[in-house]
């Protein structure tokens, strides 16, 4: 069975400063697809950004990059120039491609504050 | 119309009460998932209806039922709940590719009394 990893319960930055979220994932699977999704106090989970495994290169969306490690089976997220509406509870997604690619599988999640 | 529109927002209902919850979206995406999120928790997959199929995860008792009336709506039936299915309960659908993602509703803050 595959399984998520989020190491970080929480995480702080400084607005404007750089962090990195960390994920890793187990999974036997060649054909998949990963994702983070913030969700905000106001509840609504958002997609950030995504990944296809048979893609080697980085996925960026903006201020937020992906550094994708197959191998390592690892998915961290970078966010640069962090902003006050940054802060939110992140959660690291892993979608198989087989059996109709329907179940998702969330990490724990890693709760992100930004400082002023 | 990018959303996908949840109702209510919040809903209390005692033990012995028969309650719905009401998941739309018109993105024209073909699968519509029901997600069950605890505090500080990742959501847990109650549910998904695609193309005309429901799946079910199998640890969900059955005082949850879905209905799909159409591809844009998806319903969940609440009876007989136990206080320890007070959670927010997320819908969500997604288009037929895996590459796509989830797009989510705000969700429905459920307590039961």
């Amino acid at each position: 069975a595959q399984t998520v990893t989020q190491s970080q319960p929480e995480m702080s930055v400084q607005e404007a400063e750089t962090v990195t979220l960390s994920c890793t994932y187990d999974t036997s699977e060649s054909d998949y697809y990963l994702f983070w999704y913030k969700q905000p106090p106001s509840r609504q989970m958002i997609l950030v950004i995504r990944q296809e495994a048979y893609k080697q290169q980085n996925a960026t969306e903006n201020r937020f990059s992906v550094n994708f490690q197959k191998a390592a089976k690892s998915f961290s997220l970078k966010i640069s120039d962090s902003q006050l509406g940054d802060a939110a509870m992140y959660f690291c997604a892993y979608r198989s491609a087989v059996d109709g690619g329907f179940k998702t599988i969330f990490g724990a999640g890693t709760r992100l504050f930004v400082k002023a | 119309d990018t959303e996908v529109t949840q109702t209510p927002k919040h809903l209390v209902m005692g033990m012995t009460n028969k309650k719905s919850l009401k998941c739309e979206q018109h993105m024209g995406h073909r699968a519509m998932y029901w997600y069950k999120q605890k505090a500080k928790k990742p959501p847990e997959l109650m549910f998904v209806y695609s193309y005309e199929k429901l799946s079910i995860n199998e640890s969900v008792p059955s005082r949850f039922s879905p209905e799909c009336p159409n591809s844009s709506l998806l319903n969940l039936h609440l009876h007989a709940l136990q206080p320890e299915d007070s959670a927010l309960y997320l819908c969500a659908s997604s288009q037929g590719s895996y590459y796509y993602g989830y797009t989510f509703g705000s969700g429905t803050r459920l307590t039961v009394v």
